[in-house]
């Protein structure tokens, strides 16, 4: 069965400084792509970063970077510089070769602060 | 705004009534899913389509929930004797699928219908 835990609740961070959001995974299949997610009090899911199980280099969009450790099955999710409108509830989610959906873990709540 | 949109964006209701709730993906998209969210939880997937055909159903999805995609293009989620526990938000999403090629390709979420059962 595929999981994806988060074991954050909620993280605090000052502004301007970089925060890591955990996430680990358990799949048996070999192809899988993972995801990060950002929602804001509003709701709304926003894909953030992704990274392939077969991508050799770590992923980085912006100021969004996905650290994958393939042999731990971790994906933690990496935002450097930190800015007030980062506060919002993060997601970690896979998508196995085999499946159609995504997994999601159950979200870190980041909060930053001035 | 080229994004997913989903209608209505709020719906309450009596338990007992019958519910619908819209959602238009992105054009170009052919895979559209949905998921249930509930307070304090990550989304949990209920049922995705590929073009017209519905691919996977949750074990979420019971018997009062149907979901449709005539044309390939925008689907319907039917609640039917709506409960107390169907309370949460639905989120519709879509994505790319290429049977070669890049495996994965990301889901855009839309603003979601946030249902209230009295």
């Amino acid at each position: 069965a595929q999981k994806i835990t988060q074991t954050q609740p909620g993280m605090f961070v000052q502004e301007k400084e970089a925060v890591t959001l955990d996430c680990t995974y358990d799949t048996s299949d070999q192809s899988y792509g993972l995801f990060w997610y950002k929602q804001p009090s509003s709701g709304e899911m926003i894909f953030l970063i992704y990274q392939g199980s077969y991508d050799e280099q770590n992923a980085t969009e912006g100021r969004y970077s996905l650290n994958f450790q393939k042999a731990r099955k971790s994906a933690n999710l990496v935002i450097s510089a930190s800015q007030l409108g980062d506060s919002a509830m993060y997601f970690c989610a896979m998508r196995a070769r085999s499946q159609g959906n995504l997994i999601f873990g159950k979200g870190t709540k980041l909060s930053v602060k001035p | 705004d080229t994004g997913v949109s989903q209608d209505p964006r709020h719906k309450i209701t009596k338990r007992g009534q019958n519910v619908t709730f819209r959602c238009d993906p992105i054009s170009e998209h052919n895979r559209l899913y949905w998921y249930r969210q509930t307070l304090g939880q990550g989304p949990e997937f209920l049922t995705y389509f590929q073009n017209e055909a519905q691919l996977e159903k949750s074990r979420l999805l019971s018997d009062r929930f149907s979901a449709e995609r005539p044309k390939g293009s925008f689907s319907t989620l039917e609640i039917q004797r709506t409960e107390q526990g169907d309370s949460a938000m639905y989120l519709c999403a879509s994505s790319l699928w290429r049977d070669s090629g890049r495996a994965f390709f990301e889901q855009f979420f839309g603003p979601g219908t946030r249902l209230t059962v009295l």
